[in-house]
């Protein structure tokens, strides 16, 4: 099972929007509406940011969004902030014998 | 709260075996499973199995099949990851991860333990 594919990095100005792309293939993102995206900051562990393609976890702030279209699914950061440069890992059940799967990871720089 | 503690850093070298605990507390231990992922120093993140912590009930990716073997401790809500066969490719930080059963996204993530192996 390869890793989902992301841009290596992703950079805007504060209060601009990007998005982040994940794309796997018609076995993981494209069969299941189970992607999740996760906010890694340097040394720490990660955080769940959103779950099931487009569901935000408590607490985390509305400017995150998610959507899938196909294949491919999408991280949206609205409003960007410094506190939002961090890396961004994608994940997609599989349903195969290795039921899980992350993506290469993006590096968010906010200029 | 919920919290996921984990063992301390490991210095092993190739061939050998490392253990790594990750006790739970804050919520009822059975209710969740627990998965394992890694990242190597500068990589990104590799999912390696879970655990059901209902009925222990595992399911490993292939890469680490017949390597490694993940195990939980009821009476102490502590799961356990043991990786065997040790090169220099296994160093890496190791999370223990929990899911909430069938929900098939990880909520809250240990500290992390790294293993460094080394001759």
């Amino acid at each position: 099972q390869s890793a989902l594919t992301q841009p290596a990095s992703v950079s805007g100005s504060p209060g601009q929007s990007i998005t982040i792309s994940c794309t796997g293939t018609s076995s993981d993102v494209g069969a299941y509406n189970y992607v999740s995206w996760y906010q890694q900051h340097p040394g720490k562990a990660p955080q769940l940011m959103i779950y099931d393609v487009s569901n935000r976890p408590s607490g985390v702030s509305n400017r995150f969004s998610g959507s899938k279209s196909g294949n491919t699914a999408s991280l949206t950061i609205s409003g960007l902030q410094a506190e939002d440069e961090a890396d961004y890992y994608c994940n997609s059940y599989t349903g195969s014998s290795t039921p899980y799967v992350f993506g290469s990871g993006t590096k968010v720089t906010v200029l | 709260q919920v919290q996921l503690v984990q063992s301390g850093a490991e210095v092993k070298k190739p061939g050998d075996s490392v253990k790594v605990s990750c006790k739970a507390s804050g919520y009822t231990f059975t209710t969740y499973y627990m998965h394992w992922v890694r990242q190597a120093p500068g990589q990104g993140l590799e999912w390696m199995g879970l655990i059901n912590l209902s009925d222990g009930s595992i399911d490993y990716a292939d890469k680490f099949q017949g390597r490694v073997t993940m195990t939980r401790d009821t009476s102490t809500s502590t799961v356990y990851m043991d990786l065997s066969s040790l090169t220099s490719e296994d160093t890496a930080v190791y999370h223990c991860v929990r899911e909430s059963s069938g929900l098939k996204n990880f909520d809250y993530w240990g500290q992390g333990t790294l293993v460094t192996v080394s001759s």
